[in-house]
């Protein structure tokens, strides 16, 4: 099974900071990976899937980098709205399809 | 655009079996296009996969679950489910239903429901 481990588990930074989250895998997966956010009280949302490639709707700020193990999401200049935690999910080598530990973004 | 709606009991005696419906609208649950599947999400915690089903009745589950876990699709209701047997009060949790894209975004989750929280309690 593939375990991802996201790090920090919490972001402390205010509105209009860069936000950098990452996810480690550990064995290679590629590029298979995808990122969610997920708002309280909400379903996750699919935001970068394949590393890099954003998801339908999902506002340029958002972008992701990586391959192999490590992987990188990055929020230029947050937005209110962006304050949640955010979730990182492989699909290299399942079942099972297995998700990160979760970084929660809150305001500073 | 999919929607996708979760309904059962909110409340699960212990050692009884828990058992949910996704109902699917806005697409055919037999399009091909999808895998439907299921995630939970312990109160405070992080996001666990559950198993996924094709149309055509081909099921892949987590290994820890598999021997407590049913999923299963009704093609003439539009409708997947979920059976957990032998709960306890670690299967708390809210339970996501999600369709699981194979062609744009492939073997990643794109639409969700809202969620119902199931509790495991006498």
């Amino acid at each position: 099974e593939i375990v991802l481990t996201q790090s920090p588990v919490t972001l402390s930074l205010s509105p209009g900071e860069r936000a950098t989250l990452s996810c480690r895998a550990n064995q290679s997966i590629s590029t298979y990976l995808a990122w969610y956010q997920q708002k309280p009280g909400q379903a996750p949302r699919l935001l970068i899937h394949d590393a890099s490639k954003r998801a339908t709707g999902i506002p340029a700020r958002f972008s992701g980098s990586g391959s192999g193990t490590d992987f990188t999401l990055t929020i230029n200049s947050l937005e209110p709205e962006d304050f949640a935690a955010y979730y990182c999910q492989q699909r290299y080598n399942w079942p099972p399809l297995t998700f990160g530990g979760g970084t929660k973004v809150e305001i500073k | 655009q999919l929607q996708l709606h979760e309904s059962g009991p909110g409340l699960v005696k212990p050692s009884e079996t828990l058992s949910l419906t996704c109902t699917v609208s806005g697409g055919s649950i037999s399009t091909g296009r999808y895998f439907w599947g299921w995630v939970r999400q312990p109160p405070g915690k992080g996001l666990e996969w559950i198993g996924i089903i094709y149309y055509t009745g081909n099921t892949y589950y987590m290994p820890s679950l598999k021997s407590r876990v049913t999923i299963s699709v009704d093609t003439s209701k539009n409708q997947f489910s979920l059976r957990l047997s032998s709960v306890t009060a670690a299967d708390t949790a809210v339970y996501y239903c999600a369709s699981l894209d194979t062609t744009v975004v492939e073997y990643y989750f794109d639409y969700w429901g809202q969620g119902t929280l199931v509790t495991v309690s006498s």
